[in-house]
């Protein structure tokens, strides 16, 4: 089955150190990757995402992510951490084959303590 | 319009009634997304329109919930005789056309549904 990954419910980080939420994908063909961002009470907001080219893409609010085929992951870093960066991380995959349909992982809550 | 909307924001209803949640997408978006986030818990797809047709709709729990687009645009999701397992956050999503669709979808706000 096709599936989305993220092995951390929650990350703890303080201030300026520098943060991963990981993601690993299970799926065929060549999808595209993507970070999402929940603050409290919203809908999702669009990060960042991999389509083809360079392995290493930056995204919104200095988020930058990792694609590593051999490992089929996505980690989301960012060099450093702000407090209001704390909010719910979702790492997604578009299925590129037999449609468009986009899945998501469980989700990461991300703490960022000053 | 500017962005997603749905309605209602919130809605509370008592086991058993049937309820209508609303999107309108984004104008000229031909993709439309319903998801599910039930509390603690991932985004859990339901169903995926591309115009009027839905070419997916394997992520629908049971018969009791349906989904229907009309005009490409407006999309209604209904669930009858809801159960207090419904209760959760149906977030809708729209994207651009396949011509110019690079993936990313765009978020309404959700819909809080909490069954009694």
């Amino acid at each position: 089955a096709q599936s989305v990954a993220q092995p951390e419910d929650q990350v703890n980080v303080a201030e300026g150190n520098p943060l991963t939420v990981k993601c690993t994908y299970s799926v065929s063909g060549n999808p595209y990757l993507f970070w999402y961002v929940q603050y409290p009470n919203r809908g999702l907001q669009f990060l960042l995402k991999y389509i083809t080219g360079d392995n290493l893409v930056k995204g919104s609010y200095g988020f930058e992510a990792e694609f590593n085929k051999s490992q089929t992951s996505f980690h989301l870093k960012k060099p450093s951490a702000l407090v209001s960066d704390s909010a719910l991380y979702f790492c997604a995959v578009r299925l590129n084959t037999g449609g468009f349909k986009t899945i998501f992982g469980a989700g990461t809550r991300l703490f960022v303590k000053a | 319009g500017a962005g997603v909307s749905q309605s209602p924001s919130n809605k509370v209803t008592e086991k058993g009634k049937d309820v209508e949640l609303r999107c309108d997408p984004i104008s000229g978006h031909t993709a439309l997304y319903w998801y599910r986030q039930s509390l603690g818990q991932g985004l859990e797809f339901l169903i995926y329109f591309q115009g009027n047709s839905a070419p997916d709709k394997s992520g629908l729990p049971s018969d009791r919930f349906s989904a229907e687009r009309t005009g490409g645009s407006v999309s209604t999701l209904t669930i009858q005789r809801t159960q207090q397992e419904d209760s959760a956050v149906y977030l809708c999503a729209s994207s651009p056309g396949l011509a110019g669709n690079t993936g990313e979808l765009f978020f309404g706000e959700g819909s809080r549904l909490t069954v009694l």
